[in-house]
């Protein structure tokens, strides 16, 4: 089956400490996976892919396929991090599965 | 480039009537997914056209329909409306629903009386 899952509704981090979101998938194909964040009274929108091996905004994330994991990651948070994040599988075709999502809060 | 344009952004029907939801995707998109979300299921792909054709579709029942236009313009239509209907449904596009990420609309948020 196909899946994404996400273990953590709530993450609260304190501003300058690592933050990790966790995602991890199950798929028998090769994977095509994405991270979505939606900032408050924003529209969801594409942060990166694994695909792209990228930073943005100073997340990374690096797909493991024997762990079958695509954590995000990024060393020191700022408050302007502070958002629902969304882990993404794509299938075929924009057929997208996504997690349930993270609300990340950054503590000042 | 104009984002992806959803119309109407809000909507109040009540059980058993249809609705038509419309979406505008980017210029020279000729993918449109539609997604649904609400708080209890998440965000749940219901189908994606690409040149006129659904080429995908996810799990929910016949009652939900759409279709694309000539100039990739999407609408959805869920008829005999339930009270779990009520969510915010997304539209995205892209290029060619191959290898390049979707970007998403504002959504039409609707709520069934």
């Amino acid at each position: 089956a196909q899946r994404v899952t996400q273990p953590e509704k709530l993450l609260s981090v304190f501003k300058g400490a690592p933050v990790e979101l966790k995602c991890n998938y199950s798929y028998s194909g090769s994977p095509e996976l994405f991270w979505y964040v939606q900032y408050s009274r924003q529209r969801l929108q594409l942060l990166l892919r694994h695909i792209s091996r990228e930073s943005i905004k100073g997340f990374t994330a690096d797909l493991n396929k024997g762990e079958t994991s695509f954590h995000l990651k990024k060393p020191f948070a700022q408050e302007e991090d502070s958002a629902m994040y969304y882990c993404a599988l794509k299938t075929s075709y924009d057929k997208v599965i996504f997690g349930p999502g993270t609300s990340l809060s950054v503590i000042p | 480039k104009a984002g992806v344009t959803q119309t109407p952004r809000y909507l109040i029907k009540t059980r058993g009537q249809q609705v038509t939801l419309s979406c505008s995707p980017i210029s020279g998109h000729r993918s449109v997914s539609w997604y649904q979300q609400t708080p209890g299921q998440g965000l749940q792909f219901l189908f994606e056209y690409f040149s006129e054709t659904q080429r995908n579709k996810g799990n929910f029942p016949g009652r939900f329909s759409g279709r694309q236009f000539s100039n990739s313009r999407s609408e959805m239509n869920v008829s005999t409306l339930e009270l779990g209907d009520s969510a915010l449904y997304l539209c995205a596009s892209s290029l060619t629903g191959d290898v390049e990420p979707q970007h998403f609309g504002d959504g039409t948020r609707l709520s069934i009386l």
